[in-house]
């Protein structure tokens, strides 16, 4: 399976600050894509999932470009509870299996 | 509505010995995938399963490795002649459908600790 490639981290900001975190896929087939959280040593949690024309929940936007095969995910107003780490994630082509990229570890700090 | 089960939510064995996890999916859902999440690594996905079928299982090891689902009780992935490579945590989801378009809802793991 092709990979979900994403910028580690870690990213440390203040409490209130806004940060985005990008992606890319090379499976130009994968239809369907996603944002999960995973906190430490806990399952995976989705987030989000991510369409071309772009959406938003609450703080919370996520982007797909296509073209470039380009996902993001921003987070306005940071607060404590957002630390963790955010996983990109794609769905194969047969619509199976979830490909996850590695994860951005993300620390708000007040 | 009970969520994703696994246990046991540890295991510690030796080299050599066989691991066996279980994986009870969410009431009403008839797919379930795992996923292993070796230290430092992102989550691979292993297998999908229904009732009593392997569906897909290129992300299974060739060797070693086995999983069912079998008509009654839960799924079960199974590890023999254990290895210290394969220390991990292992995650079970579960989704009403096949996951086109149904999110997978994920269980709390089983974290397997190879002596």
């Amino acid at each position: 399976r092709k990979e979900v490639e994403q910028d580690p981290g870690p990213f440390n900001v203040p409490e209130g600050a806004t940060v985005a975190f990008n992606c890319t896929y090379s499976n130009s087939a994968s239809q369907s894509f996603f944002w999960y959280r995973q906190d430490c040593r806990k399952e995976p949690k989705l987030l989000m999932s991510v369409y071309s024309s772009g959406n938003e929940d609450g703080r919370f936007t996520a982007q797909l470009n296509r073209a470039s095969q380009y996902i993001s995910l921003l987070i306005r107003d940071s607060k404590l509870s957002d630390s963790a780490t955010y996983l990109c994630v794609a769905l194969d082509q047969a619509g199976t299996a979830l490909i996850f990229g590695k994860g951005t570890t993300l620390s708000v700090s007040s | 509505n009970a969520g994703v089960m696994q246990n046991p939510r540890h295991l510690v064995r030796r080299r050599g010995q066989e691991a066996r996890l279980r994986c009870s999916p969410m009431k009403g859902h008839s797919h379930v995938y795992w996923y292993r999440q070796l230290p430092e690594e992102g989550l691979k996905f292993m297998v999908y399963l229904q009732k009593e079928n392997i569906i897909d299982e290129s992300g299974m090891p060739k060797e070693r490795f086995s999983a069912e689902f079998p008509k009654e009780g839960p799924s079960i992935l199974r590890i023999q002649q254990v290895v210290r490579g394969d220390s991990a945590a292992y995650f079970c989801a579960s989704s009403p459908d096949q996951s086109s378009y149904n999110e997978q809802f994920f269980g709390p793991g089983t974290r397997l600790t190879v002596l």
